[in-house]
């Protein structure tokens, strides 16, 4: 069993639409939440970052972390063709060697 | 600010040669990590260095090394190419070792070994 599970998609959704991309993990040890997008041919860009449970927003942008069913969530809101990308979450144990382990990757295209 | 740099951006090798990959961490950051991320799977983590030091190893062979030079910039070297190292080599930085401190990446290296 993984220690990160991510639905790879692809996940294909009308411009407007609230989309939803989540996680599930198997250690309690984790600690620090964080989701990454990428486009094509790009490095992984950090857009959120959250240590405790509970929703942290950023613009479109909402993440989720519920430690207790160990299940996080990012939220897109107002979904736009410029947010088609892979969305890779992340996470990291506390005091560990800054290693992130993270998921496969889910697949998103926002059709105009 | 520039972000991470890396280069080469593209590289191609043959089985049994040897590669070094080199990244420029963001301005004030110290510590860098390096991750090999093959095609449709998510980064999977190979070292992380701070103040020089190795502070972190993930599960790769030997054929892996890399150091850190006083100026924060790093090097990623591989031996002995196989196949299966095709992958694009992902640099990061941040500013300290602390887990609170998040880690941004460069554009990669694309490793092609035929």
């Amino acid at each position: 069993q993984k220690e990160v599970e991510q639905d790879p998609g692809p996940l294909s959704v009308p411009e407007g639409a609230i989309v939803s991309l989540n996680c599930t993990y198997s250690n309690s040890a984790f600690q620090y939440f964080m989701w990454y997008r990428q486009y094509s041919r790009k490095g992984p860009e950090l857009l959120m970052y959250t240590y405790s449970s509970g929703n942290k927003e950023d613009g479109r942008f909402t993440a989720q972390v519920d430690k207790s069913s160990k299940y996080i969530s990012l939220f897109i809101r107002d979904s736009q063709p410029s947010d088609s990308a892979t969305y890779l979450c992340a996470l990291e144990y506390s005091g560990s060697a800054r290693q992130l382990t993270f998921g496969s990757g889910t697949q998103l295209t926002v059709l105009p | 600010d520039a972000g991470v740099t890396q280069s080469p951006t593209h590289l191609i090798k043959t089985r049994g040669q040897q590669v070094t990959l080199r990244c420029s961490p963001i301005s004030g950051h110290k510590s860098v990590s390096w991750y090999q991320q093959v095609l449709g799977q998510g980064p999977q983590f190979i070292f992380q260095y701070y103040e020089k030091e190795e502070r972190g190893r993930g599960n790769f062979p030997d054929r892996f090394s890399a150091r850190q030079f006083p100026n924060y910039s790093s090097e990623l070297n591989v031996n002995a190419l196989l196949l299966g190292d095709s992958a694009l080599y992902l640099c990061a930085s941040s500013t300290g070792f602390l887990s609170n401190q998040p880690q941004h990446f460069g554009d990669g290296t694309r490793l092609s070994i035929l």
